[in-house]
């Protein structure tokens, strides 16, 4: 079946600091794949997006790159700031499902 | 407006209720989404929609949940004799088209809670 497997937090860093949130998939197909963030008390807005292997998905200064061989989709940032305290949220998208498969989140809290 | 807009922001009912959820999506969109979201959980598909036809609709949890387009713009999710294991945000979302390409866009989903 299709899933996503994320790093679990809650993840706490120090403004500037170098984020990594791990996110793996399994796939039947050939999905696309997503970065969504949730901030407190508001929807999910999709961050980046990358739609075949290879691609790096990139915005706000967050990229993640959709690696095939190893199944990843890792988001990354040079350094982070308060205003990027949220929910991080992986997610698939295969055409013939026509349904996104979200992983369980990463909560990100960074400190001044 | 210009994103995905749900009614209501809140929502409680008391177990054995009847609710109702409302979603306006973005005009012109021609796909529309549901996902169920329970506490610390990433969100879960249930049913999605072609314009008025309801493609697929395996996510839903049980025959007491049911969702309409019928005119392909606004959609309803209706959840009848509701359980306390109901509760949780009830997210809809909406994009141009079947391609893969094509990002859904959330609402701010409505928050149900079952007393």
């Amino acid at each position: 079946g299709n899933s996503v497997t994320q790093m679990e937090g809650p993840v706490t860093l120090s403004e500037e600091a170098f984020l990594t949130i791990n996110c793996t998939y399994t796939a039947t197909g050939y999905p696309s794949l997503f970065w969504y963030v949730q901030y407190p008390g508001e929807g999910l807005q999709l961050l980046l997006k990358a739609t075949k292997a290879d691609d790096k998905g990139s915005n706000k200064g967050f990229e993640a790159t959709y690696r095939k061989e190893t199944t990843s989709f890792h988001l990354e940032k040079g350094s982070v700031q308060v205003s990027d305290s949220a929910v991080y949220f992986c997610a698939l998208y295969i055409q013939g499902a026509q349904k996104l498969v979200f992983g369980q989140g990463t909560r990100l809290t960074i400190n001044p | 407006g210009a994103g995905v807009s749900q009614s209501p922001r809140y929502k409680v009912a008391k177990r054995g209720q009847d609710v109702a959820l409302r979603c306006d999506p973005i005009s012109g969109h021609v796909s529309l989404f549901w996902y169920q979201q329970a506490l610390g959980q990433g969100p879960e598909f249930l049913t999605y929609f072609q314009n008025e036809a309801q493609l697929d609709k395996s996510g839903l949890p049980s025959d007491r949940f049911f969702a309409e387009r019928p005119e392909g713009s606004v959609s309803t999710l209706k959840i009848q004799r509701t359980q306390q294991e109901d509760s949780a945000v009830y997210l809809c979302a909406s994009s141009l088209g079947q391609e893969k390409r094509q990002p859904q866009h959330f609402g701010d989903g409505t928050r149900l809670s079952i007393l």
